[in-house]
């Protein structure tokens, strides 16, 4: 069975520009966690859906940043306009319905703002 | 608050015994979870410990958890080269899957 995968794995772009992000989660997890981590620090929690719905997205870092999970299966994170401070990894992390004691993470896509 | 702290770096000789530490903040974490990166790759559960426990032992991994100083730390026995990567400590406020991470611990493991 495949595991979180995420696309692209690397992306450079200018600052103005947009960029999404994908994640294609496990198959039949409810559950699809964007986190992000930046310039070595911490990995940070951005948002939470459950399906389709955005459970929490208490940590997504402003207005430029948009994710969508439409039908319930994979996810967009959409960064416009990207400033420098954008640039980190960005990791997707699956787990099935309710409660789970473990999340499956992706690679990570590395996003460079130049 | 929700803060998660560990040592940036530590090496160790091969064969010897790795002691990584983490404190965490928030008493309600149901797990508390250790995860590898290795170079390239995305983050891979290693282990994690149920808040009610003191130790945790799987293999070369023994987890220990002090909840009165809210202090976790990883032993990893005879470490060999191939477990040099980061280590991150992760703490689940409110037990569901939201983590919250430390900033990693790069194990260096040398002959």
């Amino acid at each position: 069975e495949a595991g979180v995968t995420q696309f692209p794995s690397h992306s450079v772009i200018e600052k103005g520009q947009t960029v999404t992000l994908r994640c294609d989660p496990i198959s039949g997890h409810d559950n699809l966690y964007w986190y992000r981590r930046v310039m070595g620090k911490e990995i940070k929690f951005l948002l939470h859906f459950v399906k389709e719905s955005k459970q929490d997205e208490s940590g997504m870092p402003n207005n430029r940043f948009l994710a969508e999970r439409t039908g319930g299966t994979y996810s967009t994170l959409k960064v416009q306009p990207a400033e420098l401070e954008d640039s980190g990894v960005y990791f997707c992390a699956s787990s099935p319905q309710g409660a789970s004691t473990e999340a499956f993470f992706g690679q990570g896509t590395r996003l460079t703002v130049v | 608050g929700e803060d998660v702290e560990q040592s940036l770096f530590l090496s160790v000789r091969e064969g010897d015994s790795s002691v990584i530490n983490c404190t965490y903040t928030d008493s309600s974490s149901t797990y508390l979870y250790w995860y590898k990166q290795e170079p390239g790759a995305g983050l891979q559960l290693l282990t994690y410990i149920f808040s009610n426990m003191d130790m945790k032992q799987d293999q070369r991994l023994t987890v220990l958890l002090n909840k009165k100083d809210k202090h976790l730390s990883l032993r990893i026995a005879d470490t060999q080269t191939g477990d040099s990567a980061i280590y991150f400590c992760a703490e689940s406020p409110g037990g569901y899957n939201k983590l919250i991470f430390g900033a990693g611990t790069r194990l260096a493991v040398h002959p």
